[in-house]
């Protein structure tokens, strides 16, 4: 089957760095996406990994390992306008799709 | 930039009476699909299109139709809702997943009593 796993809600503060991770088995691998939703929003792309390493942008980053089936979103210098829901997706086999897993809420705290 | 226009935004109805939710967008993308998203499941994929006349179902498409008649507009029936439809549903586009990522609409509130 497929599954994509991320914890279901952190905290940090104000200033700090976190680390969202996602695991995820799939049929094939042609691609990892996060977005950020805030509450009552839609979805806005954050960054696309589909080789191993760190793509940095910003304040965020975002790192893959295909071996393990694992990536993490990094944040840093937070923000109160961080705190939002951080969503992981794939693109497996099924070129035409993206898995979504269901959501990291940060809540980021002065 | 992409815009993704979805009506209505919010909508109450019952059971059993037809209703369609539109999408169009204004970017001349091919892919176009829609998810709703639920508290505890994330968003699922209902059902997608990768071009004019070429529609394909996603992961929970029962309940639901679509048509895409036209490049730009790709609307979702709900022929006879039920309350298991109450959800919020997105319309999202792509130039193609292999290089471009999702341009998601504001999204609709639909509540089936």
């Amino acid at each position: 089957g497929q599954n994509i796993d991320q914890p279901t809600e952190m905290t940090a503060t104000e200033g700090a760095i976190v680390q969202i991770n996602c695991t995820y088995q799939t049929s094939g691998f042609n691609g990892l996406f996060w977005y950020q939703q805030h509450a009552g929003e839609a979805p806005t792309f954050l960054s696309y990994n589909v080789l191993d390493g760190l793509e940095e942008k910003g304040r965020f980053s975002s790192f893959l390992s295909r071996s393990k089936g694992y990536s993490y979103l990094l944040l840093k210098e937070l923000q109160m306008k961080d705190s939002a829901s951080y969503l992981c997706a794939v693109r497996g086999d099924n070129d035409d799709k993206l898995i979504f897993g269901t959501g990291t809420r940060l809540q980021v705290f002065p | 930039e992409a815009q993704v226009t979805q009506n209505p935004r919010y909508l109450i109805t019952v059971t059993g009476k037809k209703l369609t939710v539109t999408c169009s967008q204004n970017m001349n993308h091919e892919y176009m699909s829609w998810y709703r998203q639920d508290p505890g499941l994330g968003l699922r994929q209902i059902y997608y299109s990768m071009n004019v006349e070429v529609t394909d179902k996603g992961d929970v498409p029962e309940g639901y139709k679509v048509s895409r008649k036209e490049k730009r507009n790709f609307p979702l029936i709900l022929e006879s809702p039920s309350p298991n439809q109450t959800s919020l549903y997105f319309c999202a586009i792509s130039q193609g997943l292999n290089t471009g990522e999702l341009f998601f609409g504001e999204g609709s509130r639909l509540t089936v009593l």
